[in-house]
């Protein structure tokens, strides 16, 4: 089992919908969690971090973290076409020492 | 944006050369990391180092070695590279300058490195 599992996708939504991308992690003691963005051909870029259980919102962005399920999600709403990109999540694992990242879930926004 | 370059950008050799990626940052980050991506596996971690000198293996690291004398630069050596070695290769430094681990990322632009 891998310690952090993504959909690959792709994952196709209108532009204006909302976007769900989901997470699972299997390290229990995991407190830390983040989600990156990657466009296609360039580097990962950190969108959002969370910590607790709940919801964390930043403008478009809203990441949820239930740690009894072990599961985080980000939320994108209203969609755009700039959207359209792999998201990575990610968990520290391993006691706290290691930030460890799942595969990835591409993104797509269509017209 | 983290003063963060990596060099070479692109680069293809032949099985059995030794080859050195460069990463270089301006923030005076503690921890820098070394990561290589490739289809259906994700960023995994290669090596990284929590300061001068200081270096610790991830989860693929045979095959490479890392040195640090200062700061600002991680230099990542393959002494003599495969075709499984063939990937895109990402620097990056945490979050915060000086100490800490945060798991908050800054990513370099990536070197492509093909082996043939």
């Amino acid at each position: 089992q891998k310690e952090v599992e993504q959909n690959s996708g792709p994952l196709s939504v209108p532009e204006g919908a909302i976007a769900s991308l989901n997470c699972t992690y299997s390290d229990r003691v995991s407190q830390s969690f983040f989600w990156y963005r990657q466009y296609s051909g360039k580097s990962p870029e950190l969108i959002m971090s969370i910590y607790s259980n709940g919801d964390k919102e930043d403008g478009r962005f809203t990441a949820q973290l239930n740690k009894a399920s072990q599961y985080v999600s980000l939320l994108i709403r209203d969609s755009q076409p700039s959207d359209s990109a792999t998201y990575l999540c990610a968990a520290i694992t391993g006691g706290g020492n290691k930030l460890t990242f799942g595969t990835g879930t591409q993104l797509k926004v269509e017209l | 944006d983290a003063g963060i370059t990596q060099s070479p950008r692109h680069k293809v050799t032949e099985t059995g050369t030794p080859v050195t990626l460069r990463c270089h940052q301006t923030e005076n980050h503690r921890y820098m990391y070394w990561y290589r991506q490739d289809p259906g596996h994700g960023l995994r971690l290669i090596h990284y180092s929590y300061g001068v000198k200081d270096t610790d293996k991830g989860e693929v690291s045979d095959g490479y070695s890392v040195s640090r004398s200062k700061t600002e630069d991680f230099l990542l050596t393959l002494e003599s590279a495969t075709s499984s070695q063939t990937s895109v290769y990402f620097c990056a430094i945490s979050g915060l300058a000086g100490d800490g681990d945060t798991g908050e990322l800054f990513f370099g632009e990536g070197s492509r490195l093909t082996v043939l």
